[in-house]
C-alpha cells in the first residue's frame, strides 16, 4: 500500500525558533499533500493544500506567513512553523492524494504525525 | 462548510460489548469514508462507502451509507480493547473535497 513518511515524528525547540516538518510520499507520486493540525481526542483541522509546484491554498484562519510551506516535488513537502510560540505546540499530520479516477480509489493516506513542544 | 458530526464526542465501554458511532450531515456526499486514529499515528483507512444504504463488513465492524447519502453509522460487535482509538468520518463530495468529521474517542476497558 501507500506509505507516508514524516520527519521528524516529535520535536522540542524553544520560543522563537523556526521548525521544518518534512511529509514524502515513499512510493507514489502525490500532486496533492495536505497539511492538519489536531489536538488530543479532537478531530483533524486542515490547515493548507499543497500542490505540486504552485502555492499552497490556506484555509481560512490560518497565517499563511507563519505557516509556510513548499511542495518543491511530487514526492516531499515540507511545512516549517516560523517564529514558533508555546500555543503552536500540537500534532502535525500530513497527507498524501491518490486519485485514480473514482470515489473507491480517492484516498488520502497519512503520514505518521508530528508532534511539536514549543517551550 | 459542509459539517459533519459524529456522536457520541466520548465512549468507554466494557469489553464485549457493542457500540454504534453516527456520523451526521445536512450535505450529500458522493463517498464517505472511515478512519481509526491510534495515539501519536496517523489516522488509518477502514472503509470507502459509495451507493446510498450500502452495507459493508470488516470483521466485527459493520458500516453503513445512509440512503441520502448524508449520515453513516458505524457499528462494533463484542469490542476488544484494540478497539480503542479515535473513530474519524470523512466525506468526500462530487468537487473531491474531503471533510472530516468531529470525531469519537472510543475507549474499551479490559
Amino acid at each position: 500500500g501507500a506509505v507516508v513518511s514524516q520527519h521528524p515524528s516529535r520535536v522540542i525547540c524553544k520560543s522563537g525558533t523556526s521548525v521544518k516538518i518534512e511529509c514524502r510520499s515513499l512510493d507514489f507520486q502525490a500532486t496533492t499533500m495536505f497539511w492538519y493540525r489536531q489536538f488530543p481526542k479532537q478531530s483533524l483541522m486542515l490547515m493548507a493544500t499543497s500542490n505540486e509546484g504552485s502555492k499552497a491554498t490556506y484555509e481560512q484562519g490560518v497565517e499563511k506567513d507563519k505557516f509556510l510551506i513548499n511542495h518543491a516535488s511530487l514526492t516531499l513537502s515540507t511545512l516549517t512553523v516560523t517564529s514558533a510560540h508555546p500555543e503552536d505546540s500540537s500534532f502535525y499530520i500530513c497527507s498524501a492524494r491518490i486519485l485514480a479516477g473514482g470515489p473507491l480509489t480517492d484516498t488520502q493516506y497519512f503520514g505518521p504525525g508530528t508532534r511539536l513542544t514549543v517551550l | 462548510t459542509q459539517l459533519l458530526e459524529q456522536s457520541p464526542q466520548f465512549l468507554s465501554i466494557q469489553e464485549g460489548e457493542n457500540l454504534t458511532v453516527y456520523c451526521n450531515s445536512s450535505s450529500v456526499f458522493s463517498s464517505l469514508q472511515w478512519y481509526r486514529q491510534e495515539p501519536g499515528e496517523g489516522p488509518v483507512l477502514l472503509v470507502t462507502v459509495v451507493t446510498g444504504g450500502e452495507v459493508k463488513k470488516l470483521k466485527r465492524l459493520t458500516f453503513q451509507f445512509g440512503d441520502a447519502r448524508k449520515d453513516s453509522s458505524l457499528h462494533i460487535t463484542a469490542a476488544q480493547t484494540g478497539d480503542t482509538g479515535l473513530y474519524l468520518c470523512a466525506g468526500i463530495n462530487t468537487g473531491n473535497q474531503f471533510y472530516f468529521g468531529t470525531g469519537t474517542s472510543l475507549t474499551v476497558i479490559p
